[in-house]
């Protein structure tokens, strides 16, 4: 149980487009959904924290702008960002919390993207 | 603010013990750890929420002092799929916002 799956699982993109992300739990209810960023060799760094249905709160230095965050649902969740920069290339993990587990985060399998 | 990992990194021959430790200066409602390996998302090993708490899962177990503010997590006779990187992430308010450490390296080697 409490799988979480993001899609795609790498993207190549060019300078100035936009790019979504998706993160669905498969098996359970997530009622809050985590977005998260790496860099090689270094730690996760939480950009956003969603409640199904409602905005998202950002962290301090998280452009919300930049960074669309959508959780239309209790299994779905997207991660939109627009107009990339080679900057933006970085690692991109989904959690998933929910149901008598809500303590626990299960992550996705992550999505690297890069900006060209 | 980030919780403090250590040792940074530490290179075991497999059937040895590891301890990693987190502290955090400030007061903590829960701890959670997971390991990542290379290129792969975070996996879930255990949370500890206040009160003292310790929890084992096979070889691996861990210990929360809420008063220290510190948990360590320990790793007997470490096989080699233990190698990776491990991360604590502290909770202050109770609402799931996990902040992680830096990780820690753990190379478990024949």
């Amino acid at each position: 149980g409490a799988v979480v799956s993001q899609h795609p699982s790498w993207v190549i993109c060019k300078s100035g487009t936009s790019v979504k992300i998706e993160c669905r739990s498969l098996d359970f209810q997530a009622t809050t959904m985590f977005w998260y960023r790496q860099f090689p060799k270094q730690s996760l760094m939480l950009m956003a924290t969603s409640n199904e249905g409602s905005k998202a709160t950002y962290e301090q230095g998280v452009e919300k702008d930049k960074f669309l965050i959508n959780h239309a649902s209790l299994t779905l969740s997207t991660l939109t960002v627009t107009s990339a920069h080679p900057e933006d290339s970085s690692f991109y993990i989904c959690s998933a919390s929910g149901g008598a587990r809500y303590n626990e985060q299960f992550f996705g399998p992550g999505t690297r993207l890069t900006v060209l | 603010q980030q919780p403090v990992q250590s040792p940074q990194a530490v290179i075991l021959r497999e059937g040895e013990d590891a301890v990693i430790n987190c502290s955090s200066s400030k007061a903590l409602y829960s701890v959670h750890w997971y390991r990542q390996k290379h290129g792969e998302a975070p996996v879930f090993l255990m949370i500890l929420l206040k009160g003292g708490e310790q929890k084992g899962h096979e070889k691996i177990s861990a210990s929360f002092n809420e008063k220290k503010q510190q948990s360590s997590l320990y790793l007997t006779a470490s096989q080699l799929s233990y190698s990776g990187t491990y991360f604590c992430g502290t909770d202050s308010g109770g609402y799931q916002k996990v902040t992680f450490g830096i990780g820690t390296k753990l190379q478990v080697i024949p």
